[in-house]
């Protein structure tokens, strides 16, 4: 067990439809990463978050916005869904100090939440 | 741009027999780390491990071992004496250090069957 959570573990929805996702990082980490996990696109980064501010985005579409909150639980937001955004969402937590390059603060993974669209 | 790279999409071989997954990287940094994560059927990530590209010892964890090469970019992880419980989906990914902001770039994965 990794110490992050994430919630719902499934979720079926239709097309052009919205979706939360919820993620609680191990506590004391002050970053969230998303990622999603697909067929087609494998496993690529979406966006961080430290401390509440977005701090890097990657191949995440307008569709998606995420947002972390003072008490730093991160929830993904996806909307009009398509068929393609069937994927398995992985949140991922560190301690992750800013403006410290060289210094890695390794990433836990939560169990991620299997959404299915269709 | 940061880039992982493994050829081999899946590997199959019976039990007890030693495997080897290869992952070759790309980067400009001088600074980064390498890592080893298994997915089991489950689904889940399992962190395996890290690696600093100032560290190119070889490790050994029990039936796991890792050869990381600055020379040719490559990063490869052996089972000895595999085990059907190593079945899983390997995936080799690379993290630069940039301000805090430590995302993974991961490879396309590599599926390993072990056969009973």
């Amino acid at each position: 067990d990794s110490g992050v959570t994430q919630t719902p573990k499934h979720l079926i929805t239709a097309t052009g439809q919205r979706v939360t996702l919820r993620c609680s990082p191990r506590s004391g980490d002050l970053s969230v990463y998303w990622y999603q996990q697909s067929l087609d696109q494998g496993l690529q980064f979406l966006i961080h978050y430290y401390n509440g501010e977005e701090r890097a985005k990657g191949n995440i579409l307008e569709r998606f916005s995420a947002q972390q909150f003072p008490d730093l639980h991160s929830e993904l937001n996806l909307s009009s869904l398509e068929l393609g955004d069937s994927a398995l969402y992985f949140c991922a937590s560190s301690v992750s100090p800013p403006g410290q390059r060289g210094l890695y603060n390794e990433q836990f993974f939560g169990p991620g939440t299997r959404l299915t669209v269709l | 741009a940061q880039k992982v790279t493994q050829a081999q999409t899946e590997i199959s071989v019976v039990e007890k027999e030693d495997v080897t997954l290869d992952c070759v990287y790309e980067t400009r940094d001088t600074t980064y780390y390498l890592f080893w994560y298994k997915q089991p059927p489950s689904g889940e990530l399992v962190f395996l491990i890290r690696r600093n590209s100032f560290d190119e010892q070889n490790e050994i964890s029990g039936r796991y071992s890792w050869n990381f090469q600055k020379s040719t970019s490559s990063f490869n992880f052996t089972i000895t004496a595999s085990q059907v419980v190593d079945s899983a989906v390997y995936f080799c990914a690379l993290s630069d250090v940039f301000f805090g902001n430590e995302k993974l770039t991961f490879g396309t994965g590599t599926r390993l069957t072990i056969i009973p």
